[in-house]
């Protein structure tokens, strides 16, 4: 059964400052997906990686997937309020239609 | 362009009271339907996802059941519900396993 956990649950830090949230899955998949939840709100997808090495960035945001490490991570360059939310990873199941939700990140920047 | 309507935004319902959220897509044919749950700050629970008409499979041993009568309809019911099924409830498409799944705006369902 695939389980997909993320580290840190929460983080609090200030703006200005870098850091990484990681995304740990239990069994092979090729297809990793990151998703932003403001409180209160659906879910936004912020990035599509479907092989090996792929690296995705969007601003102060930049993903990337080890397949072969079964890790996914979500950089954070230089954070601003604004990117205060929840992340959430989800992999896809090899062999199925789903898509298995990591706990989520709390991310909360301060001024 | 594809869009995803859910609906009702909120609902209160008493312990006992039938369920019935509707999910439906707009802009796509055959599109793979999913019900997720969100309990209050926590992670999605996958629920039932369904890749075609009539063709529901369930995660989660529950009080709930899902529908698919057409074929961009997803429907989530409940004959009896119970305080455990409040929750943030979420519908979402994609078109294949290449791409992300796309979420409705979510129904708040609490359960008095």
């Amino acid at each position: 059964e695939l389980k997909v956990e993320q580290n840190p649950l929460f983080l609090s830090m200030q703006e200005g400052k870098n850091y990484t949230i990681y995304c740990n899955y239990s069994t092979t998949s090729d297809r990793l997906y990151w998703y932003r939840q403001d409180p209160g709100k659906s879910l936004e997808s912020l990035f599509v990686l479907l092989s090996n090495g792929a690296v995705k960035q969007e601003g102060r945001l930049m993903a990337s997937l080890d397949t072969k490490a079964r890790l996914s991570t979500l950089h954070i360059t230089a954070a601003v309020h604004d990117l205060s939310a929840t992340y959430f990873c989800a992999v896809g199941a090899s062999g199925t239609y789903k898509y298995i939700f990591g706990t989520g990140t709390r991310l909360k920047v301060l001024a | 362009s594809q869009t995803i309507h859910q609906w009702p935004a909120t609902l209160v319902q008493p312990v006992g009271s039938p369920l019935s959220l509707e999910c439906t897509v707009e802009g796509t044919s055959n599109p793979n339907l999913y019900w997720y749950r969100q309990a209050a700050g926590r992670g999605l629970q996958l629920l039932f996802y369904s890749v075609g008409i009539g063709q529901i499979s369930s995660e989660v041993p529950q009080n709930l059941s899902a529908s698919r009568p057409q074929d961009r309809q997803f429907i989530l019911s409940s004959k009896k519900l119970l305080l455990s099924d409040s929750g943030f409830y979420l519908c979402a498409w994609s078109p294949d396993t290449a791409t992300e799944a796309f979420f409705g705006q979510g129904t708040r369902l609490t359960v008095v």
